[in-house]
């Protein structure tokens, strides 16, 4: 079965400045894909960045870099320049290589980005 | 554009009373659907997923059920609602692909029950 593990139930970060979220997995599987997802306190959840196991780059949208360490079975998000609405729960999940595409998530990190 | 839509938005039910919350999506055809459930401060626990009309697998042995009657609805039921069924239900849809991939979710149920 696989497994997510985000080890920082919370985190604060200083505005302006770069902060990393911590993930890691466990699949036998070779072929996956990574995911994060944001949740402010709305609910919603807000789709950030998704890595594949076979690509070679890290992946980067904006501000939001995924550092992809496939021996390491890490999946770190990497947030440039914090903002105060970066506030908010993150989420990283993982789609095993199965016919259903069911993606598992994490516990979560709560991120607090300081004025 | 693919939308997914989820109502209601919030609700308060007494335990021993029915559930219904229903999900569409429009702007795809035969996707694969999923609920999800939140309990306060937690990650996400997959509960049901389809792949099709009537093809509903279930992920944990709880007290709701799931329907797809169409192919664009998922239905999230109980009979009889207990105070451990409180939470947030997200129901989702998965755009496959190489670089596009990821989990669509509808705005979310924050559901009491009392």
């Amino acid at each position: 079965a696989q497994k997510i593990t985000q080890t920082q139930p919370g985190m604060f970060v200083q505005e302006k400045e770069a902060v990393t979220l911590d993930c890691t997995y466990d699949t036998s599987d070779q072929s996956y894909g990574l995911f994060w997802y944001k949740q402010p306190s709305s609910g919603e959840m807000i789709f950030l960045i998704y890595q594949g196991s076979y690509d070679e780059q890290n992946a980067t949208e904006g501000r939001y870099s995924l550092n992809f360490q496939k021996a390491r079975k890490s999946a770190n998000l990497v947030i440039s320049a914090s903002q105060l609405g970066d506030s908010a729960m993150y989420f990283c999940a993982m789609r095993p290589n199965n016919a259903g595409n069911m993606l598992t998530f994490g516990g979560g990190t709560r991120l607090m980005v300081k004025p | 554009s693919q939308t997914i839509h989820q109502w209601p938005a919030t609700l308060v039910q007494p335990v021993g009373s029915p559930l219904s919350l229903e999900c569409t999506v429009e702007g795809t055809s035969n996707p694969n659907l999923y609920w999800y459930r939140q309990a306060a401060g937690r990650g996400l626990q997959l509960l049901f997923y389809s792949v099709g009309i009537g093809q509903i697998s279930s992920e944990v042995p709880q007290n709701l059920s799931a329907s797809r009657p169409q192919d664009r609805q998922f239905i999230l039921s109980s009979k009889k609602l207990l105070l451990s069924d409180s939470g947030f239900y997200l129901c989702a849809w998965y755009k496959a692909g190489t670089s596009l991939e990821k989990l669509f979710f509808g705005s979310g149920t924050q559901l009491s029950v009392l």
